[in-house]
Formats: C-alpha cells, structure tokens, sequence
C-alpha cells in the first residue's frame, strides 16, 4: 500500500542551524501539507502546496519556513534559524486533490532543537 | 475561524465494553469532517471521514461516527472495544473549499483496561 514517507524519523539540532526535513509523498498526489505538533498540545496546520506553489499558510509558518518540491518525487520543509519552540513533531501529508478526499500524514519527525 | 472542541482528553473502558468519543465543531458552512488516529510513536491514520450524504459513516477497525449538524457533533463510536484500541484520537474538520487543511482537535487518549 502506497504511504508517505518521512526521513529523519527523529532530528536533533542546535538553536541558530537550518534544518531540512524531508518527506516523499504517494506517488500520485498534487497536494502536499505540512503539519507539526507541539508536545502536548493539538497537531497544526503549516502550509499547504501545489503545482509547486504554496497555496495556504497559517500565521505559524514566517519567513523561517520555507518548502520546496525540488524534484518529482521529494518534498521539503526548512527552517533557516531554528529555535527552541521549533521542537515538534512535523507531519508531512499528501492528498490526490483538495475536494472529497483524505489527506495521507507519514510517520512524522521528531524535532528537537536544544 | 472553524475550530474543533474534544471535551474528554483522557477515557478509560474496560475490554469489551462500548465507546464513545466526543467532538464538536464550529464551522460555518458543511464541514468535511475526520477521525484521526495516532498510536505511540506513530504518525496519524485515518479512521473514517464525512464528505456528504449519509450522516452515518462506516470507518475502519470498526469504528464509525455519526454527523449531527443541529448539534455541531461527529461523535466516533465503537461498540466492543479491544486492547488494541488504546491511542490518542483526534477529531478534524477541514475547509470547505480546501477539504485535506484540517483543523485539530486536541485529542482524546484512550485507555483500555484489561
């Protein structure tokens, strides 16, 4: 069965360094979503992409973030700078289109900035 | 702002024994309407969702939730429960126009007692 694959599973990294998190959606889907959760609290919606363009971002995602899809098959979320309150879990999700289906989250990675 | 309300963020139930978990909703128009599981470690796997048409709908491990627009609810019910059940549950309500950007509840863990 096809799913959404997240790599590092879990990511450990300095306050101030970029970091890239990477994910390979299903092979057949146009959307793609980033989500992350804080612990202990609700899972948030990040940004959402098509046609390699953001399509919708919450207030979360600043000039931070940033994703790219730079080749057929990856999809990448970056944060330039990263900060303490940056430690989440970030899902990545991918959907055939925006109406009338489910969105697919991989496993998620585990980021802690320290 | 659509927004999603699990007012139990902890329920314990004996084996065998029936559940159901609570959600509400706000949204201004028909929601798309989820339920999301996530076991320890693990990313989120839908359970069921609402689009349209029937308000009773059929979801995977047995599970099913039943839409209830004069009360703003999408209940998730199962009738025999099984260790295996125990997770975190998250009810999610996407955008109309944008069906997979989902806003979270922020969860139900769900304990089983032998």
């Amino acid at each position: 069965e096809p799913e959404v694959t997240q790599t590092p599973s879990h990511q450990v990294t300095q306050m101030g360094q970029e970091v890239i998190l990477r994910c390979v959606p299903i092979s057949n889907h146009l959307y793609f979503y980033w989500y992350r959760q804080i612990l202990g609290q609700k899972v948030e919606f990040l940004v959402s992409f098509y046609n390699n363009e953001i399509s919708e971002k919450s207030e979360i995602f600043d000039d931070q973030f940033s994703v790219e899809r730079p080749d057929g098959s990856n999809f990448t979320l970056k944060i330039r700078s990263t900060k303490l309150e940056d430690s989440a879990m970030y899902f990545c999700a991918s959907g055939r289109d925006r109406m009338n289906t489910e969105a697919f989250f991989g496993q998620g990675t585990r980021l802690t900035v320290v | 702002a659509q927004s999603v309300t699990q007012p139990d963020i902890h329920i314990t139930v004996s084996e065998g024994a029936s559940l159901e978990l609570r959600c509400n909703y706000s949204y201004g128009a028909t929601p798309y309407l989820f339920w999301y599981v996530q076991s320890p470690g693990q990313g989120l796997q839908l359970l069921l969702k609402y689009f349209s048409g029937d308000t009773l709908v059929q979801g995977i491990k047995g599970f099913e939730a039943e839409f209830k627009r004069s009360q703003s609810s999408f209940n998730l019910r199962k009738p025999s429960v099984h260790w295996s059940d125990a997770a975190e549950y998250f009810c999610a309500v996407g955008k109309g126009n944008a069906g997979n950007m989902l806003t979270f509840g922020g969860g139900t863990r769900l304990m089983v007692k032998p």
